[in-house]
């Protein structure tokens, strides 16, 4: 069955230091990649996508993600975090272009100053 | 302008009622959903329409409802509301050209009480 894992519910990391969000997929092709994150009442925003192409792709406040095949893995990362960031971040995956999208459970990321 | 708006954004009901959740995307995509995310913000897919054409339905209670009068908007009929449909429901839409991701409304957080 289709299925996207984020194994961390919750990640706490002090302000300025750096973010991996881990994002597993288990797929027979590549999907399509997304990134959202969601700020406490708020919708969804989108952080950035894989497609295809060049396997490290940045996304919009300094995040970006890279796509490894081998490890079917899609994680996000950010050199210096502020605490604007914090909030849930959910990973995606679409096996066809305007297809559904399969969310994973979602990480939880607090940031203390 | 909103891109997809959803409406209500909040909506406190009785159980047993029926009620209703608009959507409307400005961004002349071709497919628009219906995603569920639950207490603990697991998000699912519910419903997908293509050009007014029902394409997904996943297991979802036949007391829910979707309409499409149009590519533009996708509405969402509860009826008979129950305690466990409390949860924010979230409208997205997504072209099936070119390489954009997903935009997501604002959701709508409905409690049933």
């Amino acid at each position: 069955a289709q299925s996207v894992t984020q194994p961390d519910i919750h990640i706490t990391v002090s302000e300025g230091a750096s973010l991996e969000l881990r994002c597993n997929y288990s797929y027979g092709a590549t999907p399509y990649l997304f990134w959202y994150v969601q700020s406490p009442g708020q919708g969804l925003q989108l952080l950035l996508k894989y497609f295809s192409g060049d396997t490290l792709v940045q996304g919009i406040k300094g995040f970006e993600a890279e796509f490894k095949r081998s490890q079917s893995s899609f994680n996000l990362r950010k050199p210096s975090v502020h605490w604007s960031d914090a909030a849930e971040y959910f990973c995606a995956v679409a096996l066809e272009y305007g297809n559904k999208l399969v969310f994973g459970a979602g990480t939880i990321l607090r940031v203390k100053s | 302008d909103t891109a997809v708006s959803q409406t209500p954004k909040y909506l406190v009901t009785q159980m047993g009622n029926d009620k209703s959740i608009k959507c409307e995307q400005n961004l002349g995509h071709d497919t628009m959903y219906w995603y569920k995310q639950d207490s603990k913000k697991f998000l699912k897919i519910m419903f997908s329409y293509n050009n007014k054409e029902l394409i997904i339905n996943e297991t979802v209670p036949n007391r829910f409802s979707p309409k499409s009068p149009d590519k533009a908007h996708l509405n969402l009929h509860i009826n008979s509301l129950e305690l466990g449909d409390s949860a924010v429901y979230f409208c997205a839409s997504k072209t099936g050209q070119g390489s954009g991701g997903y935009t997501f409304g604002s959701g709508t957080r409905l409690t049933v009480v």
